[in-house]
């Protein structure tokens, strides 16, 4: 059983498109992640939510709480942007994060 | 900005050899996690360090795993007899206040032959 699911496994985009990455949790949360890890390997984490909304240029996270639903959007998306995306819960009942199988992107130029 | 290091970025050891991953977390930063991603795989919750002690870990951190706070600074993850399917890239984080609002090293890949 997967406490965090995301969609799509693998999202293949021409460059400017509007992208969207969604993540659903079963869990209950205090904080959610959305991470990028690029194919060396390292991971950057791009937002920490709690509610609402936040954005950081051209990425947008979203979050509502009631629905256990996240997220990710990158606008006038680039080949840059071309990496694997993971949605990350955090659980403080269990003090540990759950993570999502992750989103391969891939933005055509 | 504040980042979490750890050291080294690639270490190949032999089956059977200990290793000692290194991370050095945020200075006031008071919880520790490191977690694990083999290959193809979903990263993996390994252990939770607060307070000098562990405060979680997970069936995969069996007894060849430790962690240390060695010297207030340095939180290291130590695997006594490697073997090869702990071939991974570990990740260490750390946080402020047990809340979730870590941070993330960029990883130690391990690849054990």
């Amino acid at each position: 059983k997967n406490e965090v699911e995301q969609s799509p496994q693998n999202l293949t985009a021409q460059e400017g498109e509007f992208i969207t990455i969604n993540c659903s949790y079963s869990v209950g949360i205090s904080a959610l992640h959305w991470l990028q890890q690029h194919p060396g390997g390292g991971i950057v984490s791009l937002f920490m939510l709690s509610s609402g909304k936040k954005k950081h240029g051209r990425l947008i996270a979203t979050i509502n709480i009631q629905e256990k639903h996240s997220s990710l959007h990158i606008t006038a998306s680039h080949p840059r942007d071309s990496a694997v995306y993971i949605c990350a819960a955090f659980s403080p009942g269990r003090n540990q994060f759950y993570f999502g199988t992750g989103t391969s992107l891939t933005v055509i130029p | 900005e504040p980042e979490v290091t750890q050291t080294p970025s690639h270490q190949v050891t032999q089956m059977g050899q200990e290793v000692i991953l290194r991370c050095v977390p945020i200075s006031n930063h008071l919880y520790f996690y490191w977690y694990r991603q083999i290959l193809g795989q979903k990263v993996e919750f390994l252990v939770s360090f607060y307070n000098n002690e562990i405060s979680e870990k997970s069936e995969i951190f069996d007894d060849q795993f430790s962690v240390e706070r060695p010297d207030g600074s340095n939180f290291t993850l130590k695997i006594r007899s490697t073997k090869l399917e702990d071939s991974a890239m570990y990740f260490c984080a750390s946080s402020e206040a047990s809340q979730g609002s870590a941070f993330f090293g960029q990883g130690t890949r391990l690849t054990v032959v």
